[in-house]
């Protein structure tokens, strides 16, 4: 069975400032998906930014972006002149490519945006 | 275009009552998901149809919760016989075509079960 771990509860950033999320995961397959969900305290997950397995280059999205390690099984979430309006819960997530599960998800991580 | 929809958005049960709790995906979603999120955790799969066909049903904890999609569209998730340990926020999720497109969620039920 396939885990994810976020390794930190809690960040908090200054506004304007770069904050780096953690994410590790294990699994012994070779070709997934991996996402990152954002959930503001209204509860609707969001997707911030999505990796596929097979593909080499870090996924980037406006002032999210990714550092993924296929080796290493790491994917960090970067969030690049942070907004009050990132302050939220968030999720990384893993699905396999061939099998039709749900996805994975890890225990979250709380960011704090300080003005 | 309108989003996933779930409805009610807060539900408190006795325990031992039924409840069903009611998810409207995005139109023309082949694949539906749910998940259950406790309080602090993140959310856990629960169940998977395509049209509605159930092709997963690992994740229910228990055969005290039933999910359906009888047309293939609108999906209710049953939990019989509530009991504590039930209290979450139940989310739903649908892709376009495939389990393996990217899944856009709904805003959630919070049950609360005294």
């Amino acid at each position: 069975a396939q885990t994810v771990t976020q390794s930190q509860p809690e960040m908090s950033v200054q506004e304007a400032e770069t904050v780096t999320l953690s994410c590790t995961y294990d699994t012994s397959e070779s070709d997934y998906y991996l996402f990152w969900y954002k959930q503001p305290p209204s509860r609707q997950m969001i997707l911030v930014i999505r990796q596929e397995a097979y593909k080499q280059q870090n996924a980037t999205e406006n002032r999210f972006s990714v550092n993924f390690q296929k080796a290493a099984k790491s994917f960090s979430l970067k969030i690049s002149d942070s907004q009050l309006g990132d302050a939220a819960m968030y999720f990384c997530a893993y699905r396999s490519r061939w099998f039709a599960d749900g996805l994975t998800f890890g225990k979250g991580t709380h960011l704090i945006i300080q003005p | 275009g309108a989003g996933v929809s779930q409805s009610p958005r807060y539900k408190v049960a006795k325990r031992g009552q039924d409840v069903a709790l009611r998810c409207d995906p995005i139109s023309g979603h082949v694949s539906l998901f749910w998940y259950q999120q406790a309080l602090g955790q993140g959310p856990e799969f629960l169940t998977y149809f395509q049209n509605e066909a159930q092709l997963d049903k690992s994740g229910l904890p228990s055969d005290r919760f039933f999910a359906e999609r009888p047309e293939g569209s609108v999906s209710t998730l049953k939990i019989q016989r509530t009991q504590q340990e039930d209290s979450a926020v139940y989310l739903c999720a649908s892709s376009p075509l495939r389990a393996d497109d990217t899944q856009y969620f709904g805003p959630g039920t919070r049950l609360t079960v005294l």
